[in-house]
């Protein structure tokens, strides 16, 4: 069973609008979030990070909004770009994890100009 | 500072052959995991070494081993083959805290 859902295979969006990634998990035990962007034949490339204690965080164009009573996050883009273009993955880590990180199966994101 | 190298990018293997993949961590990282990535299944954790010692492992069968030395550096092993290891095999590293930073990836064609 999935831990980690991206109910959305794909978005597509117009350039300079907002893009918003969402991301569901079930295990109330992870306690940190990440997202990654990534394009084909590439690994991973760490965007921006939230711990549970927090419910917003911030870093340039991201900012991810984490609500845990409906262990929801989402990763808003704003304003999109055409370089912004890949799939973003959603990750999720536990206390005691110890390295291993849940991830979603990806959003593809195309930012048209 | 240099980011997580993999290498080779790209195999060719044959079915019941079996093959080493090489992981070197950013320096000053101790932590190294494994992620395979397929268009079925998505990443999936493979197992996580730190100091020489494998303190995770994933739900892979015990045809994947791993080890790592004592400079933090990192091989990934699959022995007897199968079409199904077709993958790109992925390898991050981190330091005390949670982010890990991902390798460019090998892909390893199985025939």
């Amino acid at each position: 069973d999935q831990q980690v859902k991206q109910n959305s295979p794909s978005l597509s969006v117009q350039e300079g609008r907002i893009s918003i990634l969402n991301c569901d998990y079930t295990n109330s035990m992870f306690d940190y979030f990440l997202w990654y962007k990534k394009y084909p034949a590439e690994g991973p490339t760490f965007l921006i990070s939230i711990s549970s204690i927090k419910d917003k965080n911030e870093d340039g164009r991201f900012t991810v909004f984490l609500n845990k009573s409906a262990k929801h996050l989402s990763l808003h883009i704003v304003p999109s770009q055409p370089g912004d273009s890949a799939v973003y993955f959603c990750a999720a880590s536990g206390w005691g994890s110890q390295g291993n990180l849940i991830f979603g199966k990806g959003t593809k994101l195309s930012v048209k100009p | 500072k240099a980011g997580v190298t993999q290498t080779p990018r790209y195999l060719i293997k044959t079915r019941g052959q079996q093959v080493t993949l090489s992981c070197s961590p950013i320096s000053g990282h101790r932590s190294v995991s494994w992620y395979q990535q397929t268009p079925g299944q998505g990443l999936q954790f493979l197992f996580e070494y730190f100091s020489e010692t494998q303190r995770n492992k994933g739900n892979f069968p015990g045809r994947f081993s791993g080890r790592q030395f004592s400079n933090s550096r990192s091989e990934m092993n699959v022995s007897t083959l199968e079409l199904g290891d077709s993958a790109l095999y992925l390898c991050a590293s981190k330091r005390a805290e949670e982010t890990q930073y991902f390798g460019p990836g090998t892909r390893l064609l199985v025939l």
